[in-house]
């Protein structure tokens, strides 16, 4: 079965700190990892991460994958108290040619304190 | 581009009692796909459909059923109620061949009573 694991649970930090949160995973036929942001709402896309060692990069939020470890971080610098979310990692699976499946890990949440 | 849409937004049902949910996406996707989150479980697949057909599944009893129509608008329905039916239920729609632009409705919250 595949599986999504993240950590930490749960983070406070104060404006202006960098955080790192990370993803692990074990699924078959791995296609993607993606990492969504929720607030009180629908999560929302941040980042897709297909190859290794690519870094994407979104103003303050930038994201690396490593296939040959099964992980991936997302970090944000100079945190906001706009930042106060719980952020979710998903990994894509599938053979080729057949339906994809979402895997989503149970998030981080993350304070942000003035 | 109007967003995904859900309907209703909020529930409260009895235990027992069966729920009917609807989606419809963003106009010009075909694909929905269904999820349930849960505190302690976390955002879980439930099915997804394309063309009026399911094509993938997660692993969820047989309580838990939907279909798409050829307006690519799904509705997804559980019977026989549980407490722990309660969560929030998410659906998504997506360009057919890319999962990047999957986008989430604002969710439906139900409550089993």
């Amino acid at each position: 079965e595949d599986k999504v694991v993240q950590s930490p649970l749960s983070l406070v930090v104060h404006e202006g700190d960098t955080v790192t949160l990370n993803c692990s995973y074990e699924v078959t036929n791995f296609r993607s990892l993606l990492w969504y942001k929720q607030e009180k709402k629908a999560p929302t896309f941040l980042f897709m991460l297909t190859s290794s060692g690519i870094e994407k990069k979104s103003g303050r939020l930038s994201s690396i994958l490593d296939k040959k470890e099964l992980f991936s971080i997302l970090n944000i610098t100079a945190t906001q108290t706009g930042d106060s979310a719980v952020y979710l990692c998903a990994v894509e699976a599938g053979n080729t040619g057949t339906a994809s499946k979402l895997t989503f890990g149970t998030g981080t949440r993350l304070q942000v304190m003035l | 581009k109007a967003g995904v849409t859900q309907t209703p937004r909020y529930l409260i049902k009895t235990r027992g009692q069966q729920v009917t949910l609807s989606c419809s996406p963003i106009s010009g996707h075909r694909s929905v796909s269904w999820y349930q989150q849960t505190p302690g479980q976390g955002l879980q697949f439930l099915f997804e459909y394309f063309s009026e057909t399911q094509r993938n599944k997660g692993n969820f009893p047989g309580r838990f059923s939907g279909r798409q129509f050829s307006n690519s608008r799904s509705e997804m329905n559980v019977s026989t109620l549980e407490l722990g039916d309660s969560a929030l239920y998410l659906c998504a729609s997506k360009q057919i061949s890319s999962v990047e632009t999957q986008y989430f409705g604002p969710g439906t919250r139900l409550l089993v009573l």
